[in-house]
């Protein structure tokens, strides 16, 4: 079946500009998770919706990032105002038991 | 101290090969170890998972977990160009369910070369 799908694949922004990255989890997944990987660095969790219960944004490095999500569906990132540090690969990944990875977003903010 | 070290490498070795792949943890509460294999480009792609010490073997692959010296390795006999990647080890602690955050190790480079 189809796995995790992400987009856009790639995107480029300015400095400041807001940035709305989509996740399509694996249907039935009830758990859904985002992680940032900086080049050369392992996966850094962000945050984690698991059903109906409230999301585990502890991973969240400040409050120009959230996300949200629809039921057992879609996810969106947000990040606002961007900076040049926000630039890596956004990886999602949904799980009901081990958690697949989708190909990720690559974000560069010049 | 991060929660799960890992040496970036790179790792290059000759087709044909034994890998080794090393991770240690700091905390004992972790419960669940994973191996995820990244090509260039890609999603990282779950190639093992453990929840006890002592070895688990799948084809090539074996993955070997030590909790009393937190310390948890992949071996790769017989390694194949096809094996070059980065490997993350990950882990998690979430006692009695197989959900939550994971832990990641920087990943190691290997390339294998025929």
């Amino acid at each position: 079946g189809a796995g995790v799908s992400q987009s856009p694949s790639n995107k480029v922004t300015e400095k400041g500009k807001d940035v709305e990255l989509r996740c399509d989890p694996i249907s039935g997944h009830t758990a859904l998770y985002w992680y940032r990987q900086r080049l050369g660095q392992g996966l850094e969790f962000l945050i984690y919706f698991q059903g109906n219960s409230a999301p585990d944004k502890s991973g969240l490095p400040s409050d120009r990032f959230s996300a949200e999500r629809t039921g057992e569906s879609v996810s969106t990132l947000t990040i606002q105002r961007t900076q040049q540090e926000d630039s890596a690969v956004y990886l999602c990944a949904s799980s009901l038991d081990s958690q697949y990875f989708g190909p990720g977003t690559r974000l560069l903010v010049l | 101290q991060k929660e799960v070290e890992q040496d970036p490498g790179p790792l290059s070795v000759p087709e044909g090969a034994i890998v080794s792949l090393n991770c240690t943890y700091s905390n004992s509460a972790f419960q669940y170890f994973m191996w995820y294999r990244q090509y260039s480009r890609k999603g990282p792609e779950l190639l093992m998972y453990t929840y006890s010490s002592g070895n688990k073997e799948d084809g090539r692959f074996t993955a070997q977990v030590d909790k009393s010296s937190k310390y948890i390795s992949l071996f790769i006999r017989d390694s194949q160009p096809s094996d070059s990647a980065t490997y993350l080890c990950a882990i998690k602690s979430e006692r009695g369910s197989t959900l939550g955050r994971l832990y990641f190790g920087r990943g190691t480079q290997l390339t294998v070369w025929p």
